[in-house]
């Protein structure tokens, strides 16, 4: 069964900082990859995803990843944080069997003036 | 705005009653899938329709059900309510039931179970 694992539940940066949330998943087979963006009250907003094209993937709001198939990783990286990122960030994988999401516990990502 | 809607979006009950949470999907979009957001389970998979049939299911309680209709919105109902099933209830919905596809989430709906 697919699962992912989001290291840190929360991680704090300074503005201007190289933004870097951790992500590491199980699976049996090539992976499909999601980074999802929750801000407060809201729904979940996808930041970018990879399907076996590029190995790095960009998203939206200035946000990569990058899928290292050896580590079995999909790390998210932003080079410099903006406040409006203060949000919390979910990692996801595709089930095999369906489309249906499977989540990490979530980073939730503070960034101070 | 994902073009997704939720109704309603806070609904607050007692234990034992039952509720009914609405869904519906973005234009088109035939795939429809619930998942709940809880502190102590993080967000987990409940179940997925596409057009009209239960595709797959996750962790849903027997006491949950759901079903798409033919105009394609999602209800999902919750009953003998207890404590533990206050969360926030996202639907989701999606172009096809493919692989790949991205998925598009709504506002969400919070419930409180007092």
């Amino acid at each position: 069964a697919q699962s992912v694992t989001q290291l840190g539940s929360h991680v704090s940066v300074s503005e201007g900082a190289l933004v870097l949330l951790r992500c590491n998943y199980s699976s049996s087979v090539p992976p499909y990859l999601f980074w999802y963006v929750q801000y407060p009250n809201q729904g979940l907003q996808l930041l970018l995803k990879y399907t076996s094209a590029a190995t790095l993937v960009k998203g939206i709001n200035g946000f990569e990843a990058e899928f290292k198939k050896s580590e079995t990783s999909f790390h998210l990286t932003k080079p410099s944080a903006h406040m409006s990122d203060a949000a919390e960030y979910f990692c996801a994988v595709r089930h095999n069997a369906g489309n249906m999401l499977t989540f990490g516990g979530g980073t939730r990502l503070m960034v101070k003036p | 705005d994902s073009g997704v809607t939720q109704t309603p979006k806070h609904l607050i009950t007692a234990t034992g009653q039952r509720v009914t949470l609405r869904c519906s999907p973005r234009s088109g979009d035939l795939s429809v899938y619930w998942y709940q957001q809880s502190l102590d389970q993080g967000l987990q998979f409940l179940i997925q329709y596409y057009n009209g049939e239960e595709r797959a299911k996750g962790n849903i309680l027997e006491r949950f059900s759901a079903q798409q209709f033919p105009d394609l919105h999602s209800e999902l109902n919750l009953s003998s309510l207890e404590l533990g099933d206050s969360a926030l209830y996202f639907c989701a919905s999606s172009a096809a039931g493919g692989q790949g596809n991205e998925q598009f989430f709504g506002p969400g709906t919070r419930l409180t179970v007092l």
